[in-house]
């Protein structure tokens, strides 16, 4: 089985930056992924790391650890469509294409 | 458009009743998915399929079956229908656009869910 940690809930400002961090054990690991859902509304895919390092894609970036175990996904310049859920999965090597999602972090941006 | 549909949208039905939550898409993706969503829980993997004949059980397929006899449909079935299982429902697909050449295996889309109350 593998543990996927990220925090509930977390609040920022508008125009702000905020780092949702992730944490995960498991065993085959191949690759983390970053997604974002509206109250509502469908996942939608942000972003995607196999390798270590930082992935920047606009106003969001996100990094991998393996090592640790680690993830963070970083937005700037906050705008209030931001709030959301942010979901964290792992993707495992014999596992095929199948996810394993954390319990999200909902994100909440005030002006 | 290429697109995901799920149908119904909404859905109540009693305990003990046979239900089937259809999953429709237009990308010609091999890969499909069925998860559900609760508070507290997350999304969690059902079942899911890599191609027609192919299904696979994910972390909670008990009470839960299903069958792919095209690339486009993946129906999820509840045999009996439990409380427990009142939730969201979420298909999602991926695989290569034939449109584009584009790999996306890496990203998954998503249905618009299914919001199911078994009383």
């Amino acid at each position: 089985g593998q543990n996927i940690d990220q925090p509930t809930e977390m609040t920022a400002t508008e125009g702000a930056i905020v780092q949702i961090n992730c944490t995960y054990q498991t065993s085959g690991f191949n690759g983390l992924f970053w997604y974002q859902q509206h109250a509502g509304e469908a996942p939608t895919f942000l972003s995607y790391n196999v390798l270590d390092g930082l992935e920047e894609k606009g106003r969001f970036s996100s990094f991998l650890s393996r090592s640790k175990g680690y993830s963070y996904l970083l937005l700037k310049e906050l705008q209030m469509k931001d709030s959301a859920s942010y979901l964290c999965a792992v993707r495992k090597s014999n596992s095929g294409y199948a996810l394993n999602f954390g319990k999200g972090t909902s994100l909440l941006v005030t002006p | 458009d290429a697109e995901i549909t799920q149908s119904p949208r909404h859905k109540i039905t009693e305990t003990g009743r046979q239900v089937t939550l259809a999953c429709h898409q237009t990308w010609n993706h091999n890969n499909m998915f069925w998860y559900r969503q609760d508070l507290g829980h997350g999304l969690r993997l059902i079942h899911y399929s890599y191609g027609v004949q192919d299904t696979n059980k994910g972390e909670v397929s008990d009470g839960y079956s299903v069958s792919r006899s095209n690339t486009e449909d993946l129906p999820l079935t509840l045999e009996s229908a439990a409380s427990s299982q009142t939730s969201v429902y979420f298909c999602a697909s991926s695989g290569f656009f034939d449109q584009s050449g584009r790999s996306s295996y890496n990203e998954q889309f998503f249905g618009p869910g299914t919001r199911l109350t078994v009383l």
